[in-house]
């Protein structure tokens, strides 16, 4: 199947700093990239969707200011969280898919941000 | 999207086979059954899918009856690194590109 990386696979940052986080697709294009988030015990919840070249479209009550999402290439969709929180640290998780079953999507093994 | 209910945790052993059933009562013609599988601080990873009968691969087997309102994820034989989150999801494969939708999912735990 598919393989989407993530980078880092964890980081820790001081509360007010601004975090990176990549994600490729290594061995397909990815026209489109959704970013989820989870916190512990809970499910993944979608934060915004990343198109190749265009805007990233955001879930109701995520703010786009804050989680800046770049899909510059095919390959690669970055999020940035800026002006990191201690209520933004959660599990982040990227996925992607190849077509044509929209339904079988490969995910990234995701980053675990805590902002201290 | 249809509506998915699951159990919330399941308690195993290993060597047993465990069976997983989701209900999704206002499933839609069009609709497929998707499992994914998600282990601790890991992404997702998708399991199998069905519309009707039965499908197995080397993974799972996955039971879906004539009124295709739930239907039964079976990991036969289960040991320790089958601890895991499972989730069910239903919707229509004509959807195109879009974010899956996950519910809350079941935590199955397997003991020695």
């Amino acid at each position: 199947g598919a393989v989407v990386s993530q980078h880092p696979s964890w980081v820790i940052c001081k509360s007010g700093t601004s975090v990176k986080i990549e994600c490729r697709s290594l061995d397909f294009q990815a026209t489109t990239m959704f970013w989820y988030r989870q916190f512990p015990k809970q499910s993944l919840m979608l934060m915004a969707t990343s198109n190749e070249g265009s805007k990233a479209t955001y879930e109701q009550g995520v703010e786009k200011d804050k989680f800046l999402i770049n899909h510059a290439s095919l390959t690669l969709s970055t999020l940035t969280v800026t002006s990191a929180h201690p209520e933004d640290s959660s599990f982040y998780i990227c996925s992607s898919w190849t077509g044509p079953n929209p339904y079988e999507q490969y995910f990234g093994p995701g980053t675990r941000l805590t902002v201290t | 999207l249809a509506k998915t209910t699951q159990p919330i945790s399941m308690d195993s052993y290993e060597g047993q086979e465990v069976n997983i059933t989701c209900s999704h009562n206002n499933i839609a013609t069009n609709d497929y059954i998707t499992w994914y599988q998600q282990f601790p601080s890991q992404g997702p990873r998708f399991i199998i899918q069905g519309y009707k009968t039965k499908v197995t691969n080397e993974v799972a087997s996955l039971f879906i009856p004539a009124d295709r309102k739930s239907s039964t994820l079976s990991l036969p034989r289960v040991s320790l690194s089958d601890t895991a989150v499972y989730y069910c999801l239903v919707g229509d494969m004509a959807t195109g590109r879009r974010a899956l939708t996950f519910g809350s999912g079941t935590r199955l735990q397997v003991q020695p």
